[in-house]
Formats: structure tokens, C-alpha cells, sequence
């Protein structure tokens, strides 16, 4: 059972256009929700991470909008760039308590295309 | 710098042979993972170990087993390889300990093949 949902499973995108991928989550005791980038070859890395007490990230180019009533949450990319193109996985970890607090939960990725 | 290190970049094991994926940190870190990925699917969290000793099951623990004997070193055992093993696996490790929402590093992937 996957407890992340990920969408779309890919994306293509115009040079400086914006990209936007969605994630929605079900279980209540997620309470921090990264996002990894992943480039061909490589492990995925940490690109930017939220937590629920806050509705909105930004870093650089890069912002996470949280809805906690709906359960969701969304990565955009301003200006998209070439050097963008990988996948991203969102993923949902737990709050504190109990050994299960380390365990990262994935969605099931998307592959960014941007075109030049 | 964080390093995890896989040992191996490409396997090829034949159906039915016991595989062993060795991973090693060097963060002093006391949760490592295993996850497989495939495409569509993401990463599917096979086990978890938050100390020496100490395992959970994840979401697909079937055919595999794991062995964490000291703290920077995490095992994962195929038992007897299948053709559906077929896949790339990722060790992850990050702190823990009270320590949450923090960044997990991520070795660079065994492309495992079974034939």
C-alpha cells in the first residue's frame, strides 16, 4: 500500500515554464514531508522539506505548498531549467515517538523533462 | 562530507542464489534503509533498522532479511534470488536518536540483475 501518492509519474516542460508535482498522504502522524531530486546514475539527494505548521517553502526557485486539511502538498519549480530535468520523489516521515520516527515513506516519483 | 557507500554498482546472480548488498556510513547515523526502485513504483522501503540489532519490516520485506551487527554497516539478504528481484536498490542512512525531520543520504544505487 502505498501511503504517498505521487503525480504525474511524468512531466515535460518548456525552458522557464513552471513545474508543478503533487503528492497527497493519508496518515495523520506524518509530520515533515521532503522532497528529493534524483539524477540519472545517482542516489536521490534532499532538495527542500516542510513541516506542517508552515503553508508554504521557498528556496530559490524551489517552493513547497502544504494543505494540511487536504492532506496535501505540491513542489513548483519557477523558471525551469534544463539542469532541472530528473526525477522527484516526495516523501512523508513521522513525528517523534516510537522507533518508526526514522522511517521515510516515498511517493512514487516524477520524471521532469525540460526541454531547452 | 556524509558518505554512504554500496558495495557493489552492478550484480548479475542467478535465480535461486543467496545475494548479499553490503552497506557502510560514515556519520555515525542510527537509521539505515533499504529501498528498491522501480520504475512507476518509487522508492519501496524493504527494511529499516533505527540501531545495532534492531529492525522493522517495511512495505515489501518478503524474500529479503537483513543484518545490522555494528552501527555503520547495514546487510540486505536475498535469501534465494528470483527473476522479480530484478531491481535497483538504494541504501539510505540518518540520524536519529530524537533527532527527526532531518535529511537522509542515499549511497548510489546496486543495479541488481537476476537471470
Amino acid at each position: 500500500q502505498q501511503q504517498v501518492k505521487q503525480s504525474p509519474q511524468s512531466l515535460i516542460v518548456q525552458k522557464g515554464g513552471i513545474s508543478i508535482i503533487n503528492c497527497a498522504y493519508e496518515n495523520t502522524a506524518f509530520d515533515y514531508f521532503p522532497w528529493y531530486q534524483q539524477f540519472p546514475g545517482k542516489g536521490p539527494a534532499l532538495l527542500i522539506a516542510i513541516r506542517p505548521d508552515v503553508s508554504e517553502k521557498k528556496e530559490g526557485r524551489f517552493t513547497i505548498s502544504f494543505n494540511k486539511s487536504a492532506k496535501q502538498f505540491s513542489l513548483h519549480i519557477m523558471d525551469s531549467q534544463p539542469g532541472d530535468s530528473a526525477t522527484y520523489f516526495c516523501a512523508a516521515s513521522y513525528r517523534a515517538g516510537g522507533t518508526s520516527y526514522g522511517k521515510l515513506t516515498f511517493g512514487q516519483g516524477t520524471i521532469l523533462t525540460v526541454h531547452p | 562530507d556524509v558518505k554512504v557507500t554500496q558495495s557493489s554498482r552492478y550484480l548479475v546472480k542467478r535465480t535461486g542464489e543467496k545475494v548479499f548488498l553490503e552497506c557502510v556510513q560514515d556519520m555515525d547515523h542510527e537509521n539505515m534503509f533499504w529501498y528498491r526502485q522501480d520504475p512507476g513504483l518509487g522508492l519501496r522501503l524493504i527494511y529499516f533498522s533505527y540501531d545495532v540489532k534492531m529492525k522493522e519490516k517495511g512495505d515489501i520485506p518478503e524474500g529479503y532479511s537483513v543484518s545490522r551487527e555494528k552501527k555503520e554497516r547495514f546487510s540486505l539478504i536475498l535469501e534465494s534470488a528470483s527473476t522479480n528481484q530484478t531491481s535497483m536498490y538504494l541504501c539510505a542512512s540518518r540520524p536519529g536518536q530524537g533527532r527527526f525531520r532531518t535529511e537522509a543520504f542515499f549511497g548510489q544505487g546496486t543495479r541488481l540483475t537476476v537471470v
